[in-house]
């Protein structure tokens, strides 16, 4: 199955400065999930990007998904308090055979300084 | 709709015990996954329900048992708990087979184990 290796696996940024978490895969990727899980929570759905080079925003919030299928980033813009929370990738690692699984990114722990 | 529940929340087990972690969920989803996740070592699969009256490994699987009692209950078994699964538990489901894209898991509350 597809291995993905996240970065970085901490971050530590003061209030109002931007934040960007990679996921590398050394395969092409269908697609590539995001999640976000708040301290003591769940996991919860960001997005989904199935499209070579595709780009989706939601507010501060910038998805990316590399020409070649193979990387994705999230890029917070102006962190805030409420951003705070464990950033994770995740894919499906039979290419999209319809396996329903997904194989999830170690995360990257973001705190945000007030 | 409640979601994903989960029960119990915490648990504190002693080494050979034996326990049943129980999730439902009320979205009429197809697929149901068990996931354990320990610090620095993100979610990791241990079972899945692809579809009603299936299930297959995962990631993780030794030490575990699933049931998928029907279309909106699935169980995790620990036969004899060891302190290597002390751990947060997730379970999670799905829209799986037949859905249109996205297939976004949605995750329960989890359950948090200890085994001494």
């Amino acid at each position: 199955g597809q291995q993905v290796m996240q970065i970085p696996q901490y971050q530590h940024v003061q209030e109002g400065e931007d934040f960007t978490t990679y996921c590398n895969s050394s395969t092409t990727l269908s697609n590539i999930q995001w999640y976000k899980q708040r301290p003591g929570g769940h996991p919860v759905f960001l997005i989904q990007l199935v499209k070579s080079g595709e780009v989706k925003k939601q507010k501060r919030l910038t998805f990316q998904f590399g020409e070649a299928k193979k990387n994705s980033s999230l890029h917070i813009t102006a962190t805030q308090t409420t951003d705070v929370g464990t950033y994770f990738c995740a894919l499906d690692p039979h290419s999209g055979a319809g396996s329903y699984q997904l194989t999830f990114g170690k995360g990257t722990k973001l705190s945000v300084i007030p | 709709n409640a979601g994903v529940t989960q029960t119990p929340k915490f648990q504190v087990l002693k080494t050979g015990q034996s326990m049943t972690l129980q999730c439902a969920q009320d979205m009429n989803h197809n697929s149901m996954y068990w996931y354990r996740q320990d610090p620095g070592m993100g979610l990791r699969l241990i079972y899945y329900s692809a579809s009603e009256g299936t299930t297959d490994k995962g990631e993780v699987p030794n030490g575990y048992n699933v049931s998928r009692l029907n279309k909106r209950e699935f169980s995790l078994r620990l036969e004899s708990a060891a302190p290597s699964q002390t751990s947060v538990y997730f379970c999670a489901s799905s829209e799986g087979w037949g859905a249109t894209p996205p297939y976004e898991q949605y995750f329960g509350p989890g359950t948090r184990l200890t085994v001494t």
